[in-house]
């Protein structure tokens, strides 16, 4: 089993939409959670970033962490075509390692059309 | 906000050949960059951990070899791939952290450099 699970999509929605996007990881010891974007050829931006469980709210953005499930979710309202792009989802453990050690997800497409 | 450049963005070399990849911090210092390798429909992967003044730490199965790796000052990170085949063709991304900054895990991303080996 990965540590990290993120179904790969693609995934197409119409404008407007709710969108989720999920993963699920098997490390319970992950502290920080993180939801990046990545347009086509550009490097991963940061969006939302979770510490331990919860909620975590950013505009159209919402972040949800569940450690009993092992389940993270990003949530986008009214979503617009300019959200089309990647989103990988990445985690990493409170302790130890270098900030450079994320475990990335292998990212959902998302298609938003007009 | 904080701004992480790569440069190239393309590239394309002849088998045999070495290609320097550049990845700059523009407005802050990092004394640690990070560089990442991610093939299509894949997930990021992390190479090695840059240093500023210090030898690199590579990830186990990363030849240190063949990915050379240079962080001269607080601002600049090389990533040079040695003696390039076409299974080293791949989207290069690096990343840094803003040393001012102490949200765990906010990494600031380049642009990517994309390889292909002919």
């Amino acid at each position: 089993q990965k540590e990290v699970e993120q179904d790969p999509g693609p995934l197409s929605v119409p404008e407007g939409a709710i969108v989720s996007l999920n993963c699920t990881y098997s490390n319970s010891a992950f502290q920080y959670f993180m939801w990046y974007r990545q347009y086509s050829r550009k490097g991963p931006e940061l969006l939302m970033y979770t510490y331990s469980s919860g909620n975590k709210e950013d505009g159209r953005f919402t972040a949800q962490v569940d450690k009993s499930s092992k389940y993270i979710s990003l949530f986008i309202r009214d979503s617009q075509p300019s959200d089309s792009a990647t989103y990988l989802c990445a985690m990493k453990l409170p302790h130890g390692g270098s900030q450079g050690n994320l475990i990335f997800g292998k990212g959902t497409k998302l298609s938003v059309k007009p | 906000g904080a701004v992480v450049s790569q440069h190239p963005s393309w590239v394309i070399c002849k088998s045999g050949t070495s290609v320097k990849i550049e990845c700059r911090s523009l407005d802050f210092q990092a004394t640690t960059m990070f560089w990442y390798r991610q093939f299509p429909k894949q997930s990021l992967m992390l190479m090695a951990t840059s240093n500023e003044g210090s030898k690199a730490t590579y990830e186990q199965g990363v030849e240190k070899d063949k990915f050379l790796i240079n962080h001269a000052s607080l601002t600049l990170s090389t990533l040079t791939v040695t003696s390039a085949h076409p299974e080293d063709s791949s989207f290069y991304i690096c990343s840094a952290r803003d040393v001012g900054n102490r949200r765990a895990g906010e990494l600031f991303f380049g642009e990517g450099s994309r390889l292909t080996v002919l």
